[in-house]
Order: structure tokens, then sequence, then C-alpha cells
């Protein structure tokens, strides 16, 4: 019955390899996020997709690519890892960006560390 | 765009006081304010949440207070207890039209001593 599932729950890559984090939700929601925490534990939004087009996209570089084959999935596929992408990588959903009860639900969250 | 500064950064309170977490917000077409809590190693949970047509909102021990004019906001935890200890984080959005694009606060590790 799990709502926001992530996988991995943790990576552990060396400098310059390409992974992809995988994000599913059960909810029915129509709206998706990524988010990275940091080691100071501050928590900032990524992309968001609504109903698998992209809605917003902060100043994350061209590394990161999110990708929605459909609006229970959303996917963050990194190239060329560097140090300081490690990070806790979560994922979110809410019902939809027009909802009245606009409440995110996360994800468990993917540790990813890069040696 | 919309920058959210919370404070304190640590709140250390006893068993059974009251903490008070406050945030500013700098986008006055912010209108939603959700608190979330998180627990040491586990996810961000929604605890409370107030719209900017409401000055208050309460649920059991947990209270929101906003003032529009002063854009700022305020988490008030009656009672503590122990299992209240975790980093808490406010947000703000202009959630209709903007793609619900929280923007968090810094956090606050609440910890509650026995």
């Amino acid at each position: 019955d799990t709502a926001v599932s992530q996988t991995p729950k943790y990576l552990v890559t060396q400098m310059g390899n390409d992974k992809s984090i995988k994000c599913e939700q059960n909810l029915g929601h129509d709206t998706m996020y990524w988010y990275k925490q940091d080691s100071k534990k501050f928590l900032k939004i990524m992309f968001s997709y609504n109903n698998k087009e992209l809605i917003i996209n902060e100043t994350v570089p061209n590394r990161f690519s999110p990708k929605s084959p459909d609006k229970a999935h959303l996917n963050l596929h990194i190239n060329s890892l560097e140090l300081g992408d490690s990070a806790v990588y979560f994922c979110a959903s809410s019902q939809d960006r027009l909802a009245v009860n606009e409440e995110q639900f996360f994800g468990p969250g993917t540790r990813l560390t890069v040696l | 765009g919309e920058n959210v500064e919370q404070h304190p950064s640590t709140l250390s309170v006893q068993e059974g006081d009251s903490a008070v977490i406050k945030c500013t917000y700098s986008d006055s077409a912010s209108n939603y304010f959700p608190w979330y809590k998180q627990e040491l190693g586990k996810r961000p949970q929604l605890i409370i949440d107030i719209r900017s047509n409401v000055g208050e909102k309460k649920d059991q021990r947990i209270a929101v207070t906003l003032n529009k004019t002063a854009k700022h906001f305020s988490l008030h935890i009656t009672e503590t207890q122990p299992e209240d200890s975790a980093v808490y984080f406010c947000a703000a959005s202009w959630g209709t039209g903007g793609g619900n694009k929280l923007t968090f606060g810094t956090g606050t590790q609440l910890k509650v001593e026995l």
C-alpha cells in the first residue's frame, strides 16, 4: 500500500558514472516532483511534471534529465556524476496543481553518494 | 522568486513546554503555507497547512498563524512530547497556476528533552 516509492534507497557510485533513480506513485495524482536535500538538510525543488508535462525546471545542470513515461512515474537520470551531486533525492506527488488540497506526499528518499 | 527564512535553526525545550518556529516569506503572491516534519532518516510529512485567506488554524497540539501584511507565519506546538523531536520545515507557494512550487525554509531541529 506504499503511496510514493523510490528505488534504489541507497546508491553509491564513482564520479563520472551515469545513474537513474525511479519513482512511482499509486495515489492517482497528476503532479510529481523531484527534490534535492543536501547535507545541511536544505530541501530544494528540481523538477515538476503535471500529467507527463514538464512544468517546473529549476536551475539544475543539464546532466540531470527527468523522464515521465506516464503520470504515475517520474524517473531521474543523472549523467557524469560529480561529488557535489551527493545528497538525498526525494520524489513527491500531489493531486494536481489546481487542486484545493495541495499536500505533497514524499517518497522515502534515495541517498546518493558519489565517490 | 520566493525566499523563505526560518528561525531558529535549533530549538531545545523541556517536555510539556511549548515550541514556536517562525518563518517569513518574500513573495506577496504566495497563498499556501504548509509545515512538514522530518524525523531522522525519514521522509518529510505534512503536519499542518494554512491558506492566505485564513489567519489561524489548529489541529490538536499544533497551530499555525499567518500574518499576510507582515508576510510571516509561525508554528506553535503545545505540550511537547519526545516524539515531537524532529526537523520542521516551513514552506510557501502560490499553488494554483504556479505548479505547486514549494519553497522551503532552512529547517528547525526541535529537541524535546525529558
